[in-house]
């Protein structure tokens, strides 16, 4: 059964430094997401992304943020200038109408 | 913007008992609510949804009920196991594409 699939599972990096989370979405769906999970917290909407750009994004992704679809695989999300409040799970989705489908996430750990 | 509340915030069952989680949304235009089960440092799985034109969908030991005039829509677990303890997040949505927004969780154990 295809998956969505992420990495890095865990990325460690400094303050201030750029960080690009990857994903490859199940292959024949048509929209992509990002959501962040604080340790214990409720899973949070970022942006979604249909037909090449982006439909909808919440007031947690601002400028430092970016997403791109590189090629016909790939979903990346970049972060310009890390946070300390950053430091989250990190879930890309995808889905072909309603049923959105996770993948393993990206933990990230910004000191 | 929605505003989607889960209760309990957790719940205890000794195995075998069942277990009931409801969802309360405030957007009318939601037509799709789908329940999701994470466990410990996992992914959110979708494990059963449903359509605003269906009032219940069951899918062997869980199922998922729908009021869409009183805006809540339940889970229901029936003999429960060990290996549903997780977190349990409602996450209703208007239209296909449209984010989940997400309750905040139940943690559910099931004490053997």
């Amino acid at each position: 059964e295809p998956e969505v699939t992420q990495t890095p599972s865990h990325q460690v990096t400094q303050m201030g430094q750029e960080v690009i989370l990857r994903c490859v979405p199940i292959s024949n769906h048509l929209y992509f997401y990002w959501y962040r999970q604080i340790l214990g917290q409720k899973v949070e909407f970022l942006v979604s992304f249909y037909n090449n750009e982006i439909s909808e994004k919440s007031e947690i992704f601002d400028d430092q943020f970016s997403v791109e679809r590189p090629d016909g695989s790939n979903f990346t999300l970049k972060i310009r200038s890390t946070k300390l409040e950053d430091s989250a799970m990190y879930f890309c989705a995808s889905s072909v109408i309603y049923e959105q489908y996770f993948g393993p996430g990206t933990r990230l750990t910004v000191t | 913007g929605e505003n989607v509340e889960q209760h309990p915030s957790t719940l205890s069952v000794q195995e075998g008992d069942s277990a009931v989680i409801k969802c309360t949304y405030s957007d009318s235009a939601s037509n799709y609510f789908p329940w999701y089960k994470q466990e410990l440092g996992k992914r959110p799985q979708l494990i059963i949804d449903i359509r605003s034109n269906v009032g219940e969908k069951k899918d062997q030991r869980i199922a998922v009920t729908l009021n869409k005039t009183a805006k809540h829509f339940s889970l229901h677990i029936t003999e429960t196991q060990p290996e549903d303890s997780a977190v349990y997040f409602c996450a209703p949505i208007v239209a296909y594409g449209n984010k989940l927004v997400f309750g905040a969780g139940t943690i559910l154990r099931v004490k053997s």
